[in-house]
């Protein structure tokens, strides 16, 4: 069974720029979650899809985006990107929510 | 307010020995505590997972206890390799998911 997929795996952006991040979960899982990884916060909730709806939102400014497709697929947007959102992007899907949660390898983005 | 600690921060050792991780959470209502092992550049890996009603739970070398009352939990890792080095994070589901910032094992030779 493949794991979660997550491309691209490196990024590198200028401050204002925009990006988009994608995750693809294990085959049958329906939930989503995305987190950002810092050196010094650790692991942050961003948001969780399941079936295509945003089920629950870390506490990120609106310029944090997400959506999910009918396949299960999950994207999310960063737009005006500023030096702070340098970070490691997990994602992880799981059967539900209060399932446990697979993570994918991450998208290592970084601001300049 | 929700947390959850562990410690130490990080934490160096020779191969072959034992260490102890913990973490220790204010989290409620507690469903269940999750340890994971991050290696460097890759996602979190799930090492164990404990309800309220387990206080021991066993991975091969990596031996997790819970204590509901204290709200504490520690990770034992037992006769340590060079690929223990990573980092460990300690997970708390309550309505939603907190977490630890984790200890950085190094283990050295």
């Amino acid at each position: 069974k493949a794991g979660v997929t997550q491309t691209p795996r490196y990024l590198i952006k200028t401050r204002g720029q925009q990006v988009t991040l994608s995750c693809s979960p294990i085959s049958g899982h329906r939930s989503v979650s995305w987190y950002q990884q810092t050196p010094g916060q650790g692991l942050q909730f961003l948001f969780e899809y399941f079936s295509e709806t945003q089920r629950n939102k870390g506490n990120f400014p609106g310029r944090f985006s997400g959506r999910q497709f009918s396949n299960s697929r999950s994207e999310m947007n960063v737009s005006t990107l500023e030096l702070g959102d340098s970070a490691l992007y997990l994602c992880a899907s799981s059967l539900d929510s209060r399932w446990e949660q697979y993570f994918g390898p991450g998208t290592r983005l970084t601001v300049t | 307010k929700n947390q959850v600690e562990q410690s130490p921060q990080s934490l160096i050792i020779l191969e072959g020995k034992n260490c102890t991780l913990q973490c220790n959470y204010t989290v409620s209502p507690f469903s269940n505590l999750r340890w994971y092992k991050q290696d460097t550049g890759r996602g979190p890996v799930s090492l164990t997972i404990m309800t309220f009603s387990e206080n021991t739970k066993s991975n091969g070398r990596y031996t997790a206890t819970l204590d509901a009352d204290t709200k504490q939990s520690s990770l034992h890792i037992t006769a340590s390799q060079l690929s223990d080095s990573a980092s460990y994070i300690c997970v708390v589901r309550a309505n939603n998911l907190f977490f630890g910032t984790g200890t950085r094992l190094t283990v050295i030779p």
